[in-house]
């Protein structure tokens, strides 16, 4: 299948920071991606649709300033926590499809944001 | 608004032993179904995606099953192995929508 890969898997950063998250497709070209966020024992949760060229579309209740996604080409997406809290701790998963709503969806491997 | 729900919401069972995990869904009309696993603090790994045309798709020991009409898909996982233990989420695409939505997944575990 398809590969999507997500970098860093773990980070541990400062309260007040920014971390920056990257979700790249390796082996074929997404204008869309997709951005979630899981909490423990829990489903995920789509967070924002990231289009390529043009503004991620955010869930209700994201707040957009606090989680800034970038879709600058056909093939990464970043998404970049705001002046991080500890309350925005998670997991967070981007995924891609090589094709239209009818195609298999691929995850990267996730990324544990822990800020202390 | 779609929900999707998985029942059981956990699973202890020996090695070898056949099982059933169940995905239902209210919105019939959808693109395909997926299955998924997860393993803890990892991503997802994708094992069988259904079209809203088809009926069931295998691979290996994994048997995936898919009844639009009624809302209900089964993943049938034969003469399980400890390796099979993971989450197993399932999830739809609706029809004019690009993403998906997901159950809470079923929690497995095969004991040796």
């Amino acid at each position: 299948g398809a590969v999507v890969s997500q970098h860093p898997s773990r980070v541990i950063c400062k309260s007040g920071t920014s971390v920056k998250i990257e979700c790249r497709s390796l082996d074929f070209q997404a204008t869309t991606m997709f951005w979630y966020r899981q909490f423990p024992k829990q489903s995920l949760m789509l967070m924002a649709t990231s289009n390529e060229g043009s503004k991620a579309t955010y869930e209700q209740g994201v707040e957009k300033d606090k989680f800034l996604i970038n879709h600058a080409s056909l093939t990464l997406s970043t998404l970049t926590v705001t002046s991080a809290h500890p309350e925005d701790s998670s997991f967070y998963i981007c995924s891609a499809s090589p094709g239209a709503a009818k195609t298999e969806a691929f995850f990267g491997q996730g990324t544990r944001l822990t800020v202390v | 608004k779609q929900e999707v729900t998985q029942i059981p919401a956990a699973l202890s069972v020996p090695e070898g032993e056949n099982l059933v995990l169940n995905c239902s869904f209210t919105d019939s009309a959808i693109y395909n179904l997926q299955w998924f696993r997860q393993d803890p603090g990892k991503g997802l790994t994708s094992l069988l995606l259904i079209q809203s045309s088809q009926r069931e798709q295998t691979s290996g020991r994994l048997n995936a099953s898919l009844d639009k009409s009624s809302g209900r898909s089964t993943l049938y996982i034969a003469a399980s192995q400890p390796g099979d233990s993971a989450t197993y989420l399932c999830a739809t695409r609706e029809v004019g929508y690009s993403t998906l939505t997901f159950g809470k997944g079923t929690m497995l575990l095969v004991s040796p």
